[in-house]
C-alpha cells in the first residue's frame, strides 16, 4: 500500500515551452502533496505544500506563477513549469500524506526534466 | 530556524562493518524524525521513523536509530552492512502542528553510502 506514482519519469523540453508533471496516489486519498526539487548531490528542496481543493502554499523564493501546482482531487496533483529554461532542469519529487491522519509521506519516483 | 545536518557526505565501508550516519536537527516544538533511503534508480523509501516513546527506534532491513534530545541528534546506525545497503540516506524532521505546517519536511543533504563486497 501507500504507492505514489509520476508521470513521465522523464521529460525533455525546448525553452520557453511549458511541461505538466502528474503526481498520484495510487491506493489512498492524500489531502496533502508536497513538490520537492532536488539537485544533485544535494538535499530535497521544498517547493510548496499542494492541499486538496485550496491553493498551493509556496515556500520562500519559489516563483508561484512558475511553478504552477494544482491540487483537483484527493489522488491527483500536478506541477506545472512554465516557460521552462535551462535552470529548471532538475529532478521534481513529490509526495503524498494520507488523509486518514499521520505526518508520514510517501514519496514518488520523481520526475527529470531536461530544459534544451 | 528549522533545519536538519548530515555530517557525513558520503561514507565508504566494506561489508560486515558497523555503520553510523549522524544526524542533527534544530527544530523548535515537539519534532517527528525520520530516515529515508534512495537507492540507485529508485525512489525515497522510509526507513524508520521516530514520534515519540521508546528513543531506540528500530526499522527495515536492520537499521536502528536513536533519539537523543540533549544532544538534538538522531543517528542511524546498522551493526553489519551489506553491499545491497549501498545507497543515499536522508535524514529528515518534521513537526506536529496542525495546518499547513502539519507533515512539512525539512531534509538533510543527504550521506552517500558506498558498501565495498
Amino acid at each position: 500500500g501507500a504507492v505514489v506514482s509520476q508521470h513521465p519519469s522523464r521529460v525533455i523540453c525546448k525553452s520557453g515551452t511549458s511541461v505538466k508533471i502528474e503526481c498520484r496516489s495510487l491506493d489512498f486519498q492524500a489531502t496533502t502533496m508536497f513538490w520537492y526539487r532536488q539537485f544533485p548531490k544535494q538535499s530535497l528542496m521544498l517547493m510548496a505544500t499542494s492541499n486538496e481543493g485550496s491553493k498551493a502554499t509556496y515556500e520562500q523564493g519559489v516563483e508561484k506563477d512558475k511553478f504552477l501546482i494544482n491540487h483537483a482531487s484527493l489522488t491527483l496533483s500536478t506541477l506545472t513549469v512554465t516557460s521552462a529554461h535551462p535552470e529548471d532542469s532538475s529532478f521534481y519529487i513529490c509526495s503524498a500524506r494520507d488523509w486518514r491522519g499521520g505526518v508520514e509521506q510517501y514519496f514518488g519516483p520523481g520526475t527529470r526534466l531536461t530544459v534544451t | 530556524a528549522q533545519s536538519v545536518s548530515q555530517h557525513n557526505h558520503h561514507v565508504i565501508l566494506s561489508e560486515a562493518a558497523s555503520l553510523e550516519l549522524g544526524c542533527n536537527y534544530s527544530y523548535g516544538g515537539t519534532v517527528n524524525l525520520f530516515w529515508y533511503v534512495q537507492y540507485p534508480g529508485q525512489h525515497l523509501q522510509l526507513l524508520l521513523k521516530y514520534f515519540s516513546g521508546d528513543p531506540l527506534v528500530k526499522g527495515i532491513k536492520g537499521f536502528e536509530a536513536e533519539f537523543i534530545k540533549s544532544k538534538f541528534s538522531f543517528n542511524l546506525r546498522k551493526p553489519s552492512v551489506q553491499w545491497s545497503d549501498t545507497a543515499e540516506y536522508f535524514c529528515a524532521a518534521g513537526g506536529r502542528g496542525r495546518g499547513s505546517t502539519l507533515g512539512r519536511l525539512y531534509f538533510g543533504r543527504g550521506t552517500q553510502l558506498t558498501v565495498w563486497p
